[in-house]
């Protein structure tokens, strides 16, 4: 299996415009999550979903911030407008169960999102 | 609300010195917890988990864990550091009660000198 795979590796834009990062967990996997890491904050929940449906927003930071999964193989975060103050590094993770919490999530790569 | 605590922003170590990184949770029930490793430029890996029995749980590369739930704590250890441990490491909370996700701490820097 080829892992959570995301997309951009790096995204550079400008404020005000609309970002949009990808994320293709892996197949089978029932949940996923997005996390957004910074130095200030460290590694923070955003959403996560349970079979595509999302089961808590509570960590996204504002309207400007909205995430889909409209099937079980893909699911995006968008940012619209974008603000220097969302520079950070996006991670998404899946885990093979949804209520097994004991269970560990398999991160990707991330995107390094840079708001000039 | 579940929450996790690293004291530690960084810690320095000489290489084959032991290790101890220092993790304390909140939550009202028994918890689910990790270890979770990040290398530069790479997302987290998982070290070690611990969910039920022996409260001492071994992880790949050498680490350990120890749950002390009179202390709320889940520090991990490694008798001899090797430099390859540089890396940031997080500790992890999963819960069964409020939708089954898992929260970070803010991660601890280890930096390993010759």
């Amino acid at each position: 299996d080829a892992g959570v795979i995301q997309s951009p590796r790096h995204e550079v834009t400008e404020m005000g415009q609309e970002v949009t990062l990808r994320c293709k967990p892996i197949s089978g996997h029932n949940s996923l999550f997005w996390y957004r890491q910074t130095m200030m904050r460290g590694l923070e929940l955003l959403i996560y979903f349970n079979n595509n449906v999302p089961i808590d927003d509570s960590g996204m930071p504002e309207d400007r911030f909205s995430a889909k999964m409209p099937n079980a193989s893909f699911s995006t975060l968008k940012i619209q407008p974008s603000e220097p103050r969302d520079s950070a590094v996006y991670f998404c993770a899946s885990r093979e169960g949804f209520v097994a919490t004991n269970e560990k999530l398999f991160f990707g790569s991330g995107t390094q999102l840079s708001v000039l | 609300a579940q929450s996790v605590t690293q004291p530690d922003i960084h810690i320095t170590v000489s290489e084959g010195a032991s290790l101890e990184l220092r993790c304390n949770y909140s939550y009202g029930a028994t918890p689910y917890l990790f270890w979770y490793v990040q290398s530069p430029g790479q997302g987290l890996q998982l070290l070690l988990k611990y969910f039920s029995g022996d409260t001492l749980v071994q992880g790949i590369k050498g680490f350990e864990a120890e749950f002390k739930r009179s202390q709320s704590s889940f520090n991990l250890r490694k008798p001899s550091v090797h430099w390859s441990d540089a890396a940031e490491y997080f500790c992890a909370v999963a819960t069964n009660t409020g939708g089954f996700k898992t929260i970070f701490g803010a991660g601890t820097r280890l930096f390993v000198k010759a």
